[in-house]
């Protein structure tokens, strides 16, 4: 089993439309959970960070994350398609390395 | 600030080659890494180095060899390349946080194909 299992998409979505981008994991000491953004040909950008259960919400992005489930979340509000991208799930437990998602690829259609 | 830079862009490799791929980052981080991306699989820890002087291996080292003399400079040597190191090669550097993980910067990738 896979430390961090993410589904691949492509997820193809209107403009417009609400987000829902998941991951789950097997390992419980893990504590940091990030989203990164990465554009075609291009290196990943982190988007998102959030330390233990909760939510962060940052304008139309919002991560979840249920530790009690091994459960994350990325909802976006408003897709736009500049949105387009692969989106990347990453966690750690203190102080080690990240471990990532194998990303979904997200189209967003206008 | 360039950030992490990265070269070459591209790259094809004849079997058996050898060639080092450059990462330069002007942060003043104390963290490198390199990561492999290849399709479907996520981003994989080839190499990382806490500081100059000090390199340690990843989940994926076979195949690769790092230095680090520099603080800026974290250089990928592969020696005797093999069609299965065909990959995106991404070049990464941190400041470690007084708590928890560091949040790390990426470069643009270096596409390697190896023929």
């Amino acid at each position: 089993q896979k430390e961090v299992e993410q589904d691949p998409g492509p997820l193809s979505v209107p403009e417009g439309a609400i987000v829902s981008l998941n991951c789950t994991y097997s390992n419980s000491a893990f504590q940091y959970f990030m989203w990164y953004r990465q554009y075609s040909r291009k290196g990943p950008e982190l988007l998102m960070y959030t330390y233990s259960s909760g939510n962060k919400e940052d304008g139309r992005f919002t991560a979840q994350v249920d530790k009690s489930s091994k459960y994350i979340s990325l909802f976006i509000r408003d897709s736009q398609p500049s949105d387009s991208a692969t989106y990347l799930c990453a966690m750690s437990g203190y102080g080690n390395k990240l471990v990532f998602g194998a990303g979904t690829i997200l189209r967003v259609k206008s | 600030n360039a950030g992490v830079t990265q070269t070459p862009k591209f790259r094809i490799l004849k079997i058996g080659q050898s060639m080092t791929l450059q990462c330069t980052q002007d942060m003043n981080h104390n963290y490198m890494y390199w990561y492999r991306q290849d399709p479907g699989m996520g981003l994989k820890l080839i190499y990382y180095s806490v500081g100059a002087g000090i390199t340690d291996k990843g989940e994926v080292p076979n195949g690769y060899n790092v230095s680090r003399s520099t603080t800026e400079d974290f250089p990928l040597r592969l020696e005797l390349a093999a069609p299965s190191q065909t990959s995106v090669y991404f070049c990464a550097s941190s400041y470690p946080s007084t708590g928890g993980t560091d949040t790390q910067y990426f470069g643009p990738g270096t596409r390697l194909t190896v023929l």
